[in-house]
Parts: C-alpha cells; sequence; structure tokens
C-alpha cells in the first residue's frame, strides 16, 4: 500500500516547455488535489477533483491544466512553462468526506524552470 | 473565499516548555480544521484535525482548541521534544481546503 506516489520527484524545464506530473493513488480516494508550495506562502490550491472524469480549478489555476481519466490517478499539465511556475506540488487524496475528510500527501514534486 | 491567517511564523521553545500556535480564519462556514507537521523536504502530514461541532481535542502531547464564535482555533504542544522541530500548518475547510502560511517551530534542547 503505497498511499500518494508522484513521479517525477525532481524536474528542470526551460521556459516554454511543457510537461506533465502525475500523481498516483491505491486508497481508493475519491477526492484528489494539486497543490503548490512557494516559501512563506503555505500550500495553495491550483485544481481538484471530486472523482473520476470530473475537475475543478482551485485558488491559482491558471498556467495549468489536469486531467481524471482513471479514479486512481491525477495528471496536472503545464502547457507552456514559466519561471513563475518554479515550485514544490502536491498531490493529495481524500475519501467521502471530500475537503472534510484528512488528506493524504504524496512526497512532492520539485520543479524549477529556467 | 476563505482566508486563514496564522501566528506566529516562527517559534522557539525550551525542550520540555509548551508550544502554541494560533490560527484565524474568516468564512463562518468552515466546518473542519485540521493540522499538518512538514519536516524539511517531506510531506505535509495530518498531526490532528477537529471539527466545528467540537471544542477541544486531545492526541496524547498535541491538543488543538476550536472558538467558533471568535473564528480562531490553535495549536498546543506539550512536553516538547527535539523531534517536534517542524513548519506547522493550520488549516480550514468549506469545500475547499485552505492553508495558513506555517509556523517553524524550533525546540531548543
Amino acid at each position: 500500500n503505497a498511499g500518494v506516489t508522484q513521479t517525477p520527484k525532481f524536474r528542470v524545464l526551460k521556459t516554454g516547455q511543457s510537461m506533465t506530473l502525475l500523481c498516483a493513488q491505491d486508497m481508493n480516494h475519491e477526492y484528489m488535489y494539486w497543490y503548490r508550495q512557494d516559501p512563506g506562502m503555505g500550500l495553495r490550491l491550483i485544481h481538484y477533483s471530486v472523482g473520476e472524469g470530473t475537475t475543478a480549478k482551485g485558488e491559482v489555476p491558471d498556467g495549468y491544466n489536469v486531467s481524471r481519466l482513471k479514479k486512481q490517478n491525477f495528471l496536472l499539465g503545464l502547457e507552456s512553462a514559466a519561471p513563475s511556475q518554479t515550485s514544490v506540488y502536491f498531490c493529495a487524496s481524500s475519501a467521502g468526506q471530500g475537503a472534510s475528510g484528512p488528506q493524504h500527501f504524496g512526497d512532492g514534486t520539485r520543479l524549477s524552470i529556467l | 473565499g476563505e482566508n486563514v491567517e496564522q501566528h506566529p511564523s516562527t517559534l522557539s521553545v525550551q525542550e520540555g516548555d509548551s508550544a502554541v500556535i494560533k490560527c484565524t480564519y474568516s468564512d463562518s462556514a468552515s466546518n473542519y480544521f485540521p493540522w499538518y507537521k512538514q519536516e524539511l523536504g517531506k510531506r505535509p502530514q495530518l498531526i490532528i484535525d477537529i471539527r466545528s461541532n467540537v471544542g477541544e481535542k486531545k492526541d496524547q502531547r498535541i491538543a488543538v482548541t476550536l472558538n467558533k464564535t471568535a473564528k480562531h482555533f490553535s495549536l498546543h504542544i506539550t512536553e516538547t521534544q527535539p523531534e517536534d522541530s517542524a513548519v506547522y500548518f493550520c488549516a480550514a475547510s468549506w469545500g475547499k481546503l485552505t492553508f495558513g502560511t506555517g509556523t517553524r517551530l524550533t525546540i531548543i534542547p
């Protein structure tokens, strides 16, 4: 039982490049989330999903897209990376209570945009 | 939307003393208040949570109190130990979880 797994762990991109971050959970959770963490700003919600095939915008969605084609996977895409997107990205999942219940986090992806 | 303020941003206490971190929230509809601990380079981990129908919850050396009228909640750590050194985040939820900006707690041996 791995919990929430994020790949890759580290990545360096050039401005304008695209990439996809993968999040996988094996807890059969309905809800999944993508956050970014910047120094002094805590965790901010980018996008989230309340079930397979659904996505919704969070607090800072601009420049990102997401997809939830399978219940266990939640993908975060950057179509044209910008230096402002340099951050640590965390994926999380939660069970039936959604955001009103415990969220389980992955180990994070450290992304640098040059 | 929800706004969560957390104080202090840094806190140093002697080993064995108590530590208190305070948060305020803006949306009176918030009904779930978790606290996460994050060690350097690691994932945030839930250490305790409380719901709006409860005023206090305790788990060994950790306790959380909630004052719905004043819209603030606090984390209390007693008998602090070196392994308590970490960044602590409060959060409030009504549909979506909004995090505070974190408190870096340092336990001085």
